[in-house]
């Protein structure tokens, strides 16, 4: 079984450009989500779909961070424009969950790092 | 605000050796609790989850975890190091009371020594 596919792998930008990260999940899989990793960090979670629907992107800076889920399954997550703090691993996961529980292993990508200078 | 805490950045140990890497969660009575691996270039991968029911469970790669309600705590643990286990341990709440996504720690970097 083919796993979650994310492209690029790095990226290396000036401040004040725009930049998109694409997401394939795994087949079949309902939910998908984008998280951002600091760091020293931990993943925070950026966005999550449920199909082609937002369940939640409480955390999702949306003044120049926009998501979209083309038919239920690829992703791209983009920022315009990028600032210093935007540098981080974005990571994409997917997972069967089709209620939106959290009780279903989300499988995760190798992510996309991106530098911002 | 709910967190997860996981006191060590980083941990080292002997090859050979047992593990315990630590996880505490801010609150919630029926949390779902996970531990994830994460090789350098790697995305995380779950080594194992708790729900309900027996407080030990056992994962992938010879590890176990603990879940103590009183200590609000889900312990990591492995009896015998493996170089191959360098990496670093994410510990995840999730649940209704974490608004049904996960909360991740800022994870603990493990060095095996040989």
């Amino acid at each position: 079984e083919a796993g979650v596919a994310q492209s690029p792998r790095y990226k290396i930008i000036e401040k004040r450009q725009s930049v998109a990260f694409w997401c394939n999940p795994i087949s079949g899989h309902a939910t998908l989500y984008w998280y951002q990793q600091i760091l020293g960090q931990g993943p925070k979670l950026l966005i999550q779909f449920q199909n082609n629907g937002v369940v939640d992107d409480s955390q999702l800076p949306k003044d120049r961070f926009s998501a979209e889920r083309l038919k239920g399954v690829d992703s791209t997550l983009k920022i315009q424009p990028a600032k210093l703090e935007d540098s981080a691993v974005y990571l994409c996961a997917s997972s069967l969950d089709r209620l939106g529980t959290s009780r279903n292993e989300q499988f995760f990508g190798p992510g996309t790092r991106l530098t911002v200078l | 605000a709910q967190s997860v805490t996981q006191p060590d950045i980083h941990i080292t140990v002997s090859e050979g050796a047992s593990l315990e890497l630590r996880c505490n969660y801010s609150y919630g009575a029926t949390p779902y609790l996970f531990w994830y691996v994460q090789s350098p270039g790697q995305g995380l991968q779950l080594l194992l989850k708790y729900f309900s029911g027996d407080t030990l469970v056992q994962g992938i790669k010879g590890f176990e975890a603990e879940f103590k309600r009183s200590q609000s705590s889900f312990n990591l643990r492995k009896p015998s190091v493996h170089w191959s286990d360098a990496a670093e341990y994410f510990c995840a709440v999730g649940g209704l009371e974490y608004g049904n996504k996960l909360v991740f720690g800022a994870g603990t970097i493990l060095r095996v020594k040989s």
